[in-house]
């Protein structure tokens, strides 16, 4: 089973301080990552789908980076505000398992005004 | 509105008293697929199918059924439920899955409780 995991597994930062988490993955037969964000009570929501090495996407305060030789990528949110406050899951797709797509466990936010 | 619809939203059943969890999509996605979310374990994929009448396992295909009759629809079967059952189940649908950029649409998920 291919192991997909994230750190750290949670998170308490102040409004303001801004933070990153990694997702690892395997090096071997890299398809995409996607970066889904999980509010509580809610359904996940899909943040950025990344597939070339060297990749980096911006959503206002929240971007990404992409390094598919090592296999990792880095989720980084400028100035946390309260409402970023989720759980943050990247999901691997293995070119190898065409329809399976792996999970991590997430990294949990919490943000205090 | 573009959406996955699933129900019933939550549900409490004894062991061994079969139900669906029905899944239904309005965005003529071809790919659907059935996640459980357990704590500390992460979202982790019951069975998907990339089209009509094509369906495979996930990593925890085991107690489950599925099937793919329309390509909206995409119900998930417990035959004989067990408490080790019990989770937050999501459905969930991308438009193809050979499209590295498409990404997956989430129902509302559906807690289920078996005692």
């Amino acid at each position: 089973i291919l192991n997909v995991e994230q750190s750290p597994q949670s998170l308490h930062v102040q409004e303001g301080d801004s933070t990153n988490f990694t997702c690892s993955f395997p090096s071997s037969n890299f398809y995409a990552l996607h970066w889904y964000r999980w509010e509580t009570a809610k359904s996940p929501e899909a943040l950025f789908v990344m597939t070339l090495n060297g990749d980096e996407k911006k959503k206002g305060r929240i971007s990404a980076t992409l390094n598919t030789k090592e296999g990792y990528s880095y989720l980084y949110i400028k100035g946390s505000q309260p409402e970023d406050s989720a759980t943050y899951l990247c999901a691997f797709f293995d070119s190898g398992n065409t329809g399976k797509l792996i999970f991590g466990q997430g990294t949990t936010l919490q943000v205090k005004p | 509105e573009a959406q996955v619809t699933q129900n019933p939203r939550y549900l409490i059943t004894v062991t061994g008293k079969k139900l669906t969890v029905t899944c239904s999509q309005n965005m003529n996605h071809e790919y659907m697929s059935w996640y459980r979310q357990d704590p500390g374990l992460g979202l982790r994929q019951i069975y998907y199918s990339m089209n009509v009448e094509v369906t495979d396992k996930g990593d925890v295909p085991e107690g489950y059924k599925v099937s793919r009759k329309e390509k909206r629809n995409f119900p998930l079967i417990l035959e004989s439920p067990s408490p080790n059952q019990t989770s937050l189940y999501f459905c969930a649908s991308s438009l193809h899955f050979s499209g590295r950029a498409n990404v997956l649409t989430f129902g509302a998920g559906s807690r289920l409780t078996v005692l």
